[in-house]
């Protein structure tokens, strides 16, 4: 079973620009979750969706929404890119519903986004 | 909100020998509790994971330990080997009351990670 694919992998942009990230979870996970991964922050949560639907948020700025879509593939997007947006942004996909018992949440590869 | 520590950042040690870290969580209805190894440049990968209503688990030369009266957690790896080095994070689960409709949540939150290096 092929594992949690995120596309592109690298990326660079510059301050002011928009950014689109995508994730394909393992297949017959319904819940993705990102995180962004940086040297000072270590990984925080971003948001995590199920069905469609986001079910969790973390603390950042409304310049960071995602989505997700019936079939369970899930964007990320970044509006107006800032110097400190400059990280690994990572999705994790899990079996079940969220908030179920030890669900165990799949990694993906991480996108390397890099602002000028 | 939940707060994970971690501690030490930073751990060397000679192969064969033992690796320990540590995690304190805050919340204590917190119900889960990864860990994950991630190598440079790699995804992290989940190595162990325990469950709030268990005291110790153990795979193979890997071992986790949960003090839920204390809140803190811990990683152990005995006979360590070169491939072990990489840095290790823990992470809790806060609990599913923190959303507010039916279900749950899956946001992890991680500490800050300790980077382990086995010497040969």
């Amino acid at each position: 079973k092929a594992g949690v694919t995120q596309t592109p992998r690298y990326l660079i942009k510059t301050r002011g620009q928009q950014v689109t990230l995508s994730c394909s979870p393992i297949s017959g996970h319904r819940s993705v979750s990102w995180y962004q991964q940086t040297p000072g922050q270590g990984l925080q949560f971003l948001f995590e969706y199920f069905s469609e639907t986001q079910r969790n948020k973390g603390n950042f700025p409304g310049r960071f929404s995602g989505r997700q879509f019936s079939n369970s593939r899930s964007e990320m997007n970044v509006s107006t890119l800032e110097l400190g947006d400059s990280a690994l942004y990572l999705c994790a996909s899990s079996l079940r519903p969220p908030g179920l018992a030890f669900n165990e949440q799949f990694f993906g590869p991480g996108t390397r986004l890099t602002v000028l | 909100g939940e707060n994970v520590e971690q501690h030490p950042s930073t751990l060397s040690v000679q192969e064969g020998d033992s690796a320990v870290i540590k995690c304190t969580y805050s919340d204590s209805a917190s119900n889960y509790f990864p860990w994950y190894k991630q190598e440079l440049g790699k995804r992290p990968q989940l190595i162990i994971d325990i469950r709030s209503n268990v005291g110790e688990k153990k795979d193979q030369r890997i071992a986790v330990t949960l003090n839920k009266t204390a809140k803190h957690f811990s990683l152990h790896i005995t006979e360590t080997q070169p491939e072990d080095s990489a840095v290790y994070f823990c992470a809790a689960r806060g609990p599913p009351r923190e959303y507010k409709e039916e279900g749950g949540s899956e946001k992890l939150v991680f500490g800050k990670g300790t980077k382990l290096t086995v010497n040969p």
